[in-house]
């Protein structure tokens, strides 16, 4: 069956624009996470969704940052007011749920450049 | 503060030459320990979940092992097409809403025929 898909894969944007990253998660999965890995770093948990629940902002970085899930299917990264330090690869997962016996399954990441 | 660290990060082995990589963490609490591999240029693939201390896992040549402080993804006779970059993560438990994982930078393995 169809994995996690992200797109685009790559997105070259100048400092200032606004950007948008798209997730379409396994489908039946009710858990959908992003994550953002930078280069030398950790993958750093940005957001969470879990069914009709409110979403866990708790990792965004700043205000700039934003998303959405709609139909508790696809969901979208938005970025504003792009810096520089924003570039890094953008990666989504979906599990079944939020236990830990629900492994995550990632997608292949958008990999964002600010110029 | 919940964290997690690997070591080292970075590993060259000849082929089969046997190793282990070290995953220490410190959480409130733990849902899970995962270990994920990471090729270049893609989203991470899962490998294991730990649960609790004494806990092992095996899949082919890779071993997983958890204590209350550490992992240690073990490694025998590992072939070329064994080099990644390994992930660790821990879940931590929140109360029963919180799902992200906390990861730690991974360890790059190389392994030279």
């Amino acid at each position: 069956g169809a994995g996690v898909s992200q797109s685009p894969s790559n997105k070259v944007t100048e400092k200032g624009k606004d950007v948008e990253l798209r997730c379409d998660p396994i489908s039946g999965h009710t858990a959908l996470y992003w994550y953002r890995q930078s280069l030398g770093q950790g993958l750093e948990f940005l957001i969470y969704f879990q069914g009709n629940s409110a979403p866990d902002k708790s990792g965004l970085p700043s205000d700039r940052f934003s998303a959405e899930r709609t139909g508790g299917s696809v969901s979208t990264l938005t970025i504003q007011r792009t810096q520089q330090e924003d570039s890094a690869v953008y990666l989504c997962a979906s599990s079944l749920g939020a236990a830990a016996y629900n492994e995550q399954f990632f997608g292949p990441g958008t990999r964002l450049t600010v110029l | 503060e919940d964290q997690v660290t690997q070591s080292p990060e970075a590993l060259r082995l000849q082929e089969g030459e046997s190793s282990s990589l070290n995953c220490s963490y410190t959480v409130s609490g733990l849902r899970g320990l995962f270990w994920y591999r990471q090729d270049p240029g893609k989203g991470p693939e899962f490998l294991f979940t730990l649960y609790s201390a004494g806990e092992e896992k095996e899949k082919e040549r890779l071993k997983a092992t958890l204590t209350k402080k550490e992992s240690f993804l073990h490694i025998t006779a590992p072939k070329p097409e064994d080099s990644a970059t390994y992930l660790c993560a821990v879940q931590a438990n929140y109360g029963g809403s919180q799902g992200n994982l906390i990861f730690g930078k991974g360890t790059k393995l190389s392994v030279k025929p």
